[in-house]
């Protein structure tokens, strides 16, 4: 089974900050992807990324951007966070982007 | 573009069967059923790719019908264990991604 990693359960920052979140993977799958996860609003997918340093924009990108330097770690970086960006983040992992995927446990951010 | 689903939340006994519908206005190149349980990560539990296609275990099983618009999810005899939040994820015939319904919310009793 893929074991994805995400760095942080629960984070609280304070608006403005620039925020990290790190999802690592042990399976050298190409796909990772990043959500947030809204009541009554689903899965709402923020960026995907095919390759090392290969990154598309999901539904919902504004206010954030990735990084991936290396093939196993996907970073979702909130360049200043702000109070609407309180939520459930989960980072999920796919051979291709049509196959399973696998995800991480998430990690709750609150921005005070 | 997202599917909706229906009903947004259900409650059985334990025994009971329930139904999950995930519907799209565009056919679909496939659909995805994942399980998320309170506290826990979605867990996938299978894919239909073929109009007409069923597949799936004993109790819990899913079909896709033949135009390819709607998928449906059946739980039979329901077990505590079923209870979270049932998520479709649909793939549009022509797009890149996979794109995620709302969730329904399954609560089952003893």
């Amino acid at each position: 089974d893929v074991k994805v990693t995400q760095s942080s359960r629960y984070l609280v920052k304070r608006t403005g900050e620039k925020v990290f979140l790190e999802c690592v993977q042990d399976m050298d799958h190409e796909n990772m992807f990043w959500y947030r996860q809204d009541p009554g609003l689903g899965l709402r997918l923020i960026y995907f990324s095919y390759d090392v340093k290969m990154k598309e924009k999901g539904d919902i990108p504004e206010g954030y951007s990735v990084s991936r330097e290396k093939k196993e770690r996907f970073s979702l970086i909130l360049e200043s966070a702000s109070t609407n960006q309180t939520s459930m983040y989960l980072c999920a992992v796919a051979g291709t982007r049509y196959q399973p995927q696998h995800f991480g446990d998430g990690t709750r951010l609150s921005i005070l | 573009q997202q599917p909706v689903q229906s009903p947004q939340a259900v409650i059985l006994r334990e025994g009971e069967d329930a139904v999950i519908n995930c519907s799209s206005s565009k056919a679909l190149y496939s659909v995805h059923w994942y399980r998320q349980k309170h506290g826990e990560a979605p867990v996938f539990l299978m894919i239909l790719l073929k109009g007409g296609e069923q597949k799936g275990h004993e109790k819990i099983s899913a079909s896709f019908n033949e135009k390819k618009q709607q998928s449906s999810l059946y739980l039979t005899a329901s077990q505590l264990s079923y209870s979270g939040t049932y998520f479709c994820g649909s793939v549009i015939q022509g797009a890149q991604k996979l794109v995620f319904g709302q969730g329904t919310r399954l609560t089952i009793n003893p």
